[in-house]
Protein backbone atom coordinates (compact mmCIF):
# COMPACT_ATOMS: atom_id res chain seq x y z
CA UNK A 1 0.00 0.00 0.00
CA UNK A 2 1.37 3.25 -0.97
CA UNK A 3 2.08 5.66 2.09
CA UNK A 4 3.18 9.41 2.35
CA UNK A 5 4.73 10.76 5.26
CA UNK A 6 5.79 14.20 6.01
CA UNK A 7 8.55 15.88 7.91
CA UNK A 8 9.99 19.24 8.81
CA UNK A 9 10.03 21.92 11.01
CA UNK A 10 6.65 23.18 12.59
CA UNK A 11 8.14 26.81 12.48
CA UNK A 12 9.61 29.01 9.98
CA UNK A 13 10.72 32.61 10.64
CA UNK A 14 9.76 35.65 8.13
CA UNK A 15 12.38 35.66 5.39
CA UNK A 16 13.45 32.00 5.71
CA UNK A 17 13.10 28.95 3.29
CA UNK A 18 10.72 26.59 4.80
CA UNK A 19 11.81 23.12 3.75
CA UNK A 20 9.87 19.86 3.92
CA UNK A 21 10.42 16.31 2.92
CA UNK A 22 7.61 13.35 1.86
CA UNK A 23 8.78 10.18 2.39
CA UNK A 24 7.18 7.91 0.13
CA UNK A 25 6.94 3.89 1.40
CA UNK A 26 4.75 0.98 -0.93
CA UNK A 27 5.77 2.29 -4.31
CA UNK A 28 9.10 3.44 -6.03
CA UNK A 29 8.94 7.08 -7.23
CA UNK A 30 11.38 6.52 -9.74
CA UNK A 31 8.68 3.70 -11.38
CA UNK A 32 6.15 6.64 -12.57
CA UNK A 33 3.66 9.42 -11.08
CA UNK A 34 4.60 13.22 -10.18
CA UNK A 35 5.00 13.94 -6.62
CA UNK A 36 3.92 17.34 -5.11
CA UNK A 37 2.81 19.42 -2.84
CA UNK A 38 -0.68 21.04 -2.04
CA UNK A 39 -1.31 23.06 0.80
CA UNK A 40 -4.65 24.52 3.08
CA UNK A 41 -4.57 27.48 5.20
CA UNK A 42 -6.14 26.83 8.60
CA UNK A 43 -10.08 27.23 8.02
CA UNK A 44 -9.36 27.57 4.26
CA UNK A 45 -9.16 26.00 0.89
CA UNK A 46 -6.46 23.92 -0.97
CA UNK A 47 -4.03 25.18 -3.03
CA UNK A 48 -1.59 23.71 -5.45
CA UNK A 49 2.13 23.82 -5.09
CA UNK A 50 3.59 21.76 -7.60
CA UNK A 51 4.37 18.77 -8.79
CA UNK A 52 7.45 16.82 -10.68
CA UNK A 53 7.62 13.69 -12.80
CA UNK A 54 9.34 10.93 -11.74
CA UNK A 55 11.90 11.76 -15.35
CA UNK A 56 11.89 15.57 -14.46
CA UNK A 57 9.05 17.32 -16.13
CA UNK A 58 7.95 19.66 -13.54
CA UNK A 59 5.10 22.13 -12.58
CA UNK A 60 4.15 24.65 -10.44
CA UNK A 61 2.03 27.18 -9.42
CA UNK A 62 2.52 30.32 -11.08
CA UNK A 63 1.58 32.49 -7.92
CA UNK A 64 4.61 30.66 -6.14
CA UNK A 65 6.90 30.04 -9.27
CA UNK A 66 9.54 32.24 -8.01
CA UNK A 67 9.92 30.76 -4.52
CA UNK A 68 9.32 27.22 -4.97
CA UNK A 69 11.68 24.51 -5.92
CA UNK A 70 10.63 20.65 -5.75
CA UNK A 71 13.36 17.77 -5.87
CA UNK A 72 13.23 13.80 -6.13
CA UNK A 73 15.41 11.86 -4.39
CA UNK A 74 14.91 8.93 -6.01
CA UNK A 75 17.91 6.96 -3.91
CA UNK A 76 15.79 7.59 -0.40
CA UNK A 77 12.39 6.97 -2.32
CA UNK A 78 11.77 10.50 -0.91
CA UNK A 79 10.89 14.52 -2.34
CA UNK A 80 10.85 17.55 -0.89
CA UNK A 81 9.65 21.04 -1.29
CA UNK A 82 11.43 24.25 -0.65
CA UNK A 83 9.77 27.44 -0.76
CA UNK A 84 11.86 30.74 0.17
CA UNK A 85 11.26 33.66 1.51
CA UNK A 86 8.36 32.88 3.75
CA UNK A 87 5.63 35.13 5.09
CA UNK A 88 2.60 34.53 7.44
CA UNK A 89 0.52 34.16 4.63
CA UNK A 90 2.34 30.75 4.03
CA UNK A 91 1.27 29.27 7.38
CA UNK A 92 -0.73 26.26 6.35
CA UNK A 93 -1.27 22.39 6.62
CA UNK A 94 1.37 21.46 3.97
CA UNK A 95 0.55 18.09 2.42
CA UNK A 96 2.62 15.92 -0.14
CA UNK A 97 0.35 13.50 -2.76
CA UNK A 98 0.93 11.41 -5.75
CA UNK A 99 -0.57 12.79 -8.68
CA UNK A 100 -1.62 11.06 -12.23
CA UNK A 101 -0.73 13.36 -14.94
CA UNK A 102 -1.56 13.73 -18.69
CA UNK A 103 -4.76 14.22 -20.16
CA UNK A 104 -6.18 14.39 -16.80
CA UNK A 105 -4.79 15.39 -12.96
CA UNK A 106 -6.01 13.58 -9.84
CA UNK A 107 -3.97 13.13 -6.51
CA UNK A 108 -4.50 9.70 -5.11
CA UNK A 109 -2.66 9.10 -2.24
CA UNK A 110 -1.95 11.82 0.06
CA UNK A 111 0.25 12.12 3.09
CA UNK A 112 -1.77 13.33 6.68
CA UNK A 113 -0.58 16.60 6.51
CA UNK A 114 2.13 18.78 8.68
CA UNK A 115 1.07 22.01 9.86
CA UNK A 116 3.64 25.08 9.29
CA UNK A 117 3.76 27.89 11.01
CA UNK A 118 5.10 31.58 10.13
CA UNK A 119 4.98 34.31 12.84
CA UNK A 120 3.79 37.66 11.36
CA UNK B 1 -5.96 32.62 -14.46
CA UNK B 2 -8.37 29.65 -14.17
CA UNK B 3 -11.14 29.63 -11.57
CA UNK B 4 -13.64 26.88 -10.39
CA UNK B 5 -16.67 28.13 -8.62
CA UNK B 6 -18.34 26.04 -6.38
CA UNK B 7 -21.83 26.74 -3.38
CA UNK B 8 -19.98 27.74 0.00
CA UNK B 9 -22.55 25.22 1.45
CA UNK B 10 -25.18 22.76 0.75
CA UNK B 11 -27.38 20.94 3.10
CA UNK B 12 -29.29 17.40 2.65
CA UNK B 13 -31.58 15.51 4.68
CA UNK B 14 -29.99 11.85 5.67
CA UNK B 15 -31.29 9.43 2.76
CA UNK B 16 -31.87 12.40 -0.08
CA UNK B 17 -29.91 13.32 -2.61
CA UNK B 18 -27.04 15.96 -2.64
CA UNK B 19 -25.86 18.13 -5.37
CA UNK B 20 -22.53 19.88 -5.48
CA UNK B 21 -21.87 21.84 -8.47
CA UNK B 22 -17.92 23.05 -9.86
CA UNK B 23 -18.63 25.97 -12.72
CA UNK B 24 -15.24 27.15 -14.74
CA UNK B 25 -15.39 28.61 -18.37
CA UNK B 26 -15.29 25.21 -20.70
CA UNK B 27 -15.42 22.99 -17.44
CA UNK B 28 -16.84 20.44 -19.84
CA UNK B 29 -13.83 20.39 -21.92
CA UNK B 30 -11.44 19.41 -19.08
CA UNK B 31 -11.22 16.64 -17.05
CA UNK B 32 -12.94 17.20 -13.15
CA UNK B 33 -11.85 15.26 -10.04
CA UNK B 34 -13.40 15.36 -6.59
CA UNK B 35 -12.24 15.22 -3.40
CA UNK B 36 -13.82 14.58 0.14
CA UNK B 37 -11.89 15.53 3.33
CA UNK B 38 -13.59 15.35 6.69
CA UNK B 39 -12.30 17.08 9.71
CA UNK B 40 -8.76 16.93 10.76
CA UNK B 41 -8.20 14.86 7.81
CA UNK B 42 -6.54 14.63 4.21
CA UNK B 43 -8.52 15.16 1.33
CA UNK B 44 -9.54 12.09 -0.23
CA UNK B 45 -9.41 10.80 -3.84
CA UNK B 46 -13.94 10.10 -5.08
CA UNK B 47 -14.10 11.07 -8.46
CA UNK B 48 -11.58 11.18 -10.84
CA UNK B 49 -12.24 11.90 -15.24
CA UNK B 50 -15.38 13.31 -14.47
CA UNK B 51 -17.14 10.38 -13.78
CA UNK B 52 -15.40 7.52 -12.18
CA UNK B 53 -15.41 6.29 -9.16
CA UNK B 54 -11.67 5.66 -7.23
CA UNK B 55 -11.72 2.39 -5.78
CA UNK B 56 -13.31 1.92 -2.79
CA UNK B 57 -15.64 4.92 -2.84
CA UNK B 58 -19.20 4.06 -2.42
CA UNK B 59 -21.31 3.36 -5.37
CA UNK B 60 -23.82 6.31 -4.33
CA UNK B 61 -21.05 8.92 -5.08
CA UNK B 62 -20.95 9.94 -8.79
CA UNK B 63 -19.92 12.26 -11.36
CA UNK B 64 -20.62 14.71 -14.31
CA UNK B 65 -19.16 17.04 -16.52
CA UNK B 66 -20.71 19.02 -19.27
CA UNK B 67 -20.93 22.94 -20.40
CA UNK B 68 -19.38 24.86 -17.83
CA UNK B 69 -20.59 22.65 -14.91
CA UNK B 70 -19.49 19.59 -13.20
CA UNK B 71 -21.29 17.96 -10.21
CA UNK B 72 -20.62 15.46 -7.98
CA UNK B 73 -23.81 13.72 -7.04
CA UNK B 74 -24.42 11.65 -3.38
CA UNK B 75 -27.53 9.65 -3.31
CA UNK B 76 -28.91 8.39 -0.47
CA UNK B 77 -26.66 10.26 1.43
CA UNK B 78 -25.49 9.52 4.68
CA UNK B 79 -24.23 11.58 7.85
CA UNK B 80 -20.86 10.40 7.40
CA UNK B 81 -20.62 11.88 4.12
CA UNK B 82 -20.38 15.09 5.89
CA UNK B 83 -17.48 17.40 5.23
CA UNK B 84 -16.37 19.38 2.74
CA UNK B 85 -15.69 18.66 -0.84
CA UNK B 86 -13.20 19.99 -3.51
CA UNK B 87 -13.51 20.15 -7.11
CA UNK B 88 -10.05 20.04 -9.23
CA UNK B 89 -9.23 20.30 -12.56
CA UNK B 90 -5.75 20.99 -15.26
CA UNK B 91 -5.33 24.04 -17.43
CA UNK B 92 -2.71 25.45 -18.84
CA UNK B 93 -0.44 23.59 -17.33
CA UNK B 94 -1.30 24.40 -13.50
CA UNK B 95 -3.48 22.43 -11.08
CA UNK B 96 -6.82 24.34 -9.78
CA UNK B 97 -8.77 23.59 -7.00
CA UNK B 98 -12.00 24.39 -6.34
CA UNK B 99 -12.62 27.14 -3.13
CA UNK B 100 -14.82 23.97 -1.83
CA UNK B 101 -18.08 23.27 -0.52
CA UNK B 102 -19.12 21.89 3.63
CA UNK B 103 -21.65 19.79 3.08
CA UNK B 104 -24.12 19.26 5.94
CA UNK B 105 -26.62 16.27 6.32
CA UNK B 106 -29.22 17.34 8.66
Amino acid sequence: QVQLQESGPGLVKPSETLSLTCNVSGYSISTGYYWGWIRQPPGKGLEWIGSKFHSGSTYYNPSLKSRVTISLHTSKNQFSLNLTSVTAADTAVYYCARGEGGSYWAFDYWGQGTLVTVPS
Amino acid sequence: SYELTQPHSVSVSPGQTASITCSGDKLGDKYVSWYQQTPGQSPVLVIYQDIKRRSGIFERFSGSNSGNTATLTISGTQAMDEGDYYCQAWDSSTVVFGGGTKLTVL
